[in-house]
């Protein structure tokens, strides 16, 4: 079965520009999250969608959006990019269990966004 | 708010040597726990987890027990191989259901090099 899978894989952008980055989740994973790693730092929590739903958001402007599209997969769209947005956005799937916090999410190797 | 905290690297070992990173957390309510591996080049990896207090996660002979006492919960290995050359991240789950599930807290990671 295929894994996460996120497109594209690298990308280069200049600044005020705007950026959309793709997620597919494992085959009957319903939740996709993204993250935002920065060099040298652990990855940070962005969104999180279950059933097209938000049903989570970090600590990052409204510049960030996403989406989550009837068959799971999600978008996640960056406007007015700034030189700060460089960085590795990682998509992750799982399956909700029926006790919280127990499951595995699974990663994508993400989408390397420079911004120049 | 929540954090992790971890051991700064790199940390540097020779075959078979004994592998400990510390990891210490701050959380309200009662958190899981959980150990990512990132090896060079893929996506970020699940290794190992722990979803109550005392519990022990054990994967590739890595184990980490959740010790609500010091609120840590330290990996260790007792012989380390170069294929374990990663970088590791702790991580919790606020564990409230569903909704939050996806949002992982991460430390900023340790990077491990294995010399043979």
């Amino acid at each position: 079965d295929a894994g996460v899978t996120q497109s594209p894989t690298h990308l280069i952008k200049t600044r005020g520009q705007h950026v959309t980055l793709r997620c597919s989740p494992i085959s009957g994973h319903k939740s996709v999250s993204w993250y935002q790693q920065v060099l040298g730092q652990g990855p940070q929590f962005i969104f999180q969608y279950y059933e097209k739903e938000e049903r989570g958001r970090g600590n990052f402007p409204d510049r960030f959006s996403a989406r989550q599209f009837p068959n799971y997969s999600s978008e996640l769209n960056v406007n007015a990019l700034l030189l700060g947005d460089s960085a590795l956005y990682l998509c992750a799937s799982s399956l909700l269990s029926g006790r919280a916090g127990t499951g595995e999410l699974f990663f994508g190797e993400g989408s390397r966004l420079t911004v120049l | 708010g929540d954090s992790v905290t971890q051991m700064e690297g790199p940390v540097t070992l020779s075959e078979e040597a004994f592998l400990t990173i510390n990891c210490t957390y701050t959380a309200t309510g009662y958190p899981s726990l959980f150990w990512y591996v990132q090896y060079p080049g893929e996506g970020l990896q699940l290794l190992l987890k722990a979803t109550k207090a005392d519990d022990k996660g054990s994967n590739k002979g890595f184990e980490a027990t959740y010790r609500k006492e010091t609120t840590s919960f330290h990996l260790e290995k007792g012989s380390v191989q170069v294929s374990d050359s990663a970088v590791y991240f702790c991580a919790l789950s606020e564990g409230n259901y569903g909704g939050s599930q996806g949002n992982l807290i991460f430390g900023k990671g340790t990077k491990l090099s294995v010399k043979p």
